[in-house]
């Protein structure tokens, strides 16, 4: 079974800096996909970013960016140029190559402020 | 497009009464599927429904039930509630669930049993 790890439960970020995220994922597959999630308080989950593990270059969303590390298995999140709609819980997951879409695992979340 | 719609918002029930959530996918997309989310155990992957058909399942008790309609709206059941099940229940929907599909959330119901 995989596990996803995200050590940091809160960070706190000023607006118009950068942030960086941690994930760690244990797995024994080799194609996988992973992703980050954000939940503001209107509890909706949102897709930040998306890298799939066969892609050596590391995914960009705007001012949203990976670092995906295979051998490590890790996959850490980005965040430059602070705002303060990004102030919410961000969410490593994982999923199976082999699998579909719906079935995510998920790590337990890093709450993230962004204060002026 | 309308977004997945889950009603209602919230709810609240009492020990052993059980309980049905709603969930209607964007329009056209045909898999459904449910997680739990609670401070404790984080989000869990509850179950998957594909034109009607339950296409993938978690490691909940068989007190969690759901099912998906012709019309691809999807509701979760829980019978004889304990006080664990409380958590926000959210539905995400895709097209056909390829796993190079976007997932799309809706906001969630927020059961809490007393």
């Amino acid at each position: 079974a995989q596990t996803v790890t995200q050590s940091q439960p809160e960070m706190s970020v000023q607006e118009a800096e950068t942030v960086t995220l941690s994930c760690t994922y244990d797995t024994s597959e080799n194609n996988y996909y992973l992703f980050w999630y954000k939940q503001p308080p209107s509890r909706q989950m949102i897709l930040v970013i998306r890298q799939e593990a066969y892609k050596q270059q590391n995914a960009t969303e705007n001012r949203f960016s990976v670092n995906f590390q295979k051998a490590a298995k890790s996959f850490s999140l980005k965040i430059s140029d602070s705002q303060l709609g990004d102030t919410a819980m961000y969410f490593c997951a994982f999923m199976s190559y082999t699998g579909t879409a719906s079935k995510l695992t998920f790590g337990t979340g890093t709450r993230l402020q962004v204060t002026l | 497009k309308a977004g997945v719609t889950q009603t209602p918002r919230y709810l609240i029930k009492t020990r052993g009464q059980q309980v049905t959530l709603s969930c209607s996918p964007i329009s056209g997309h045909r898999s459904v599927s449910w997680y739990q989310q609670t401070p404790g155990q984080g989000l869990q992957f509850l179950f998957e429904y594909f034109s009607e058909t339950q296409r993938n399942k978690g490691n909940f008790p068989g007190r969690f039930s759901g099912r998906q309609f012709s019309n691809s709206r999807s509701e979760m059941n829980v019978s004889t509630l304990e006080l664990g099940d409380s958590a926000l229940y959210l539905c995400a929907s895709s097209f056909d669930g390829a796993n190079n599909e976007k997932l799309f959330f809706g906001s969630g119901t927020q059961l809490s049993v007393l």
